[in-house]
């Protein structure tokens, strides 16, 4: 059984920190990763994603992957209570793009 | 910008009724997806369609059934309602090949 693990939360950080969200994923020949936000009450919206080993940078923030460790985090600078949601990180195994396992979600808090 | 609409956002239903989820995607993509969603379960795979008129069971596919009788148009099919099919439905559409996927603002099912 293939698996996405991330730890559930909340994460509660204060406004202006660094979050950093870790997601761990058990099949090897994985080959893209991705993180979604969602809001409560909303549907899931991609905001990075990354298909080889190393960081990859998008204003606040930047998508951390080590395929050696089977490890994806997401790092988000200068957190603003609007970056209050919970994020899923998901990882697809197959060329096609059409079988991705979602994690379960971490829920991140900012305090203003 | 990629837009999913969902037919419903609200959708009610008596046990044993037939229900029909429509998504319509405006980006030409060639994939497809139906999921649902439930506290502590995450996002799980019903059916995904790769092209038109193909469909492909994804992990929980008991009990629905989709349709893709044109490229834009995705439709998730639960023959008779069962109130343990009360959940949040969510439709995604994906570029052949890349795992992005975009989401639908769902469909909340109560089987009553």
């Amino acid at each position: 059984q293939k698996e996405v693990e991330q730890n559930s939360g909340p994460l509660s950080v204060p406004e202006g920190a660094i979050a950093s969200l870790n997601c761990t994923y058990s099949d090897r020949g994985s080959q893209s990763f991705f993180w979604y936000r969602q809001y409560s009450g909303k549907s899931p919206e991609l905001i990075m994603f990354i298909y080889s080993n190393g960081d990859k940078e998008d204003g606040r923030f930047t998508a951390q992957l080590n395929k050696a460790s089977q490890y994806v985090s997401l790092l988000i600078r200068d957190s603003q209570p609007s970056d209050s949601a919970t994020y899923l990180c998901a990882v697809n195994g197959d060329t096609g793009g059409f079988k991705t396992i979602f994690g379960a979600g971490t829920r991140l808090f900012v305090k203003a | 910008d990629v837009k999913v609409t969902q037919s419903s956002r609200y959708l009610v239903k008596r046990t044993g009724e037939k229900v029909f989820l429509e998504c319509v995607q405006d980006m030409d993509h060639e994939n497809m997806f139906w999921y649902r969603q439930d506290p502590g379960l995450g996002l799980r795979l019903i059916y995904f369609s790769y092209d038109v008129k193909m469909k492909e069971k994804g992990d929980i596919p008991e009990g629905y059934s989709v349709s893709r009788e044109k490229k834009e148009r995705f439709s998730l099919i639960l023959e008779s309602a069962s109130t343990n099919q009360t959940s949040m439905y969510l439709c995604a559409s994906s570029p052949s090949g890349t795992g992005q996927q975009f989401f639908g603002p769902g469909t909340r099912l109560t089987v009553l």
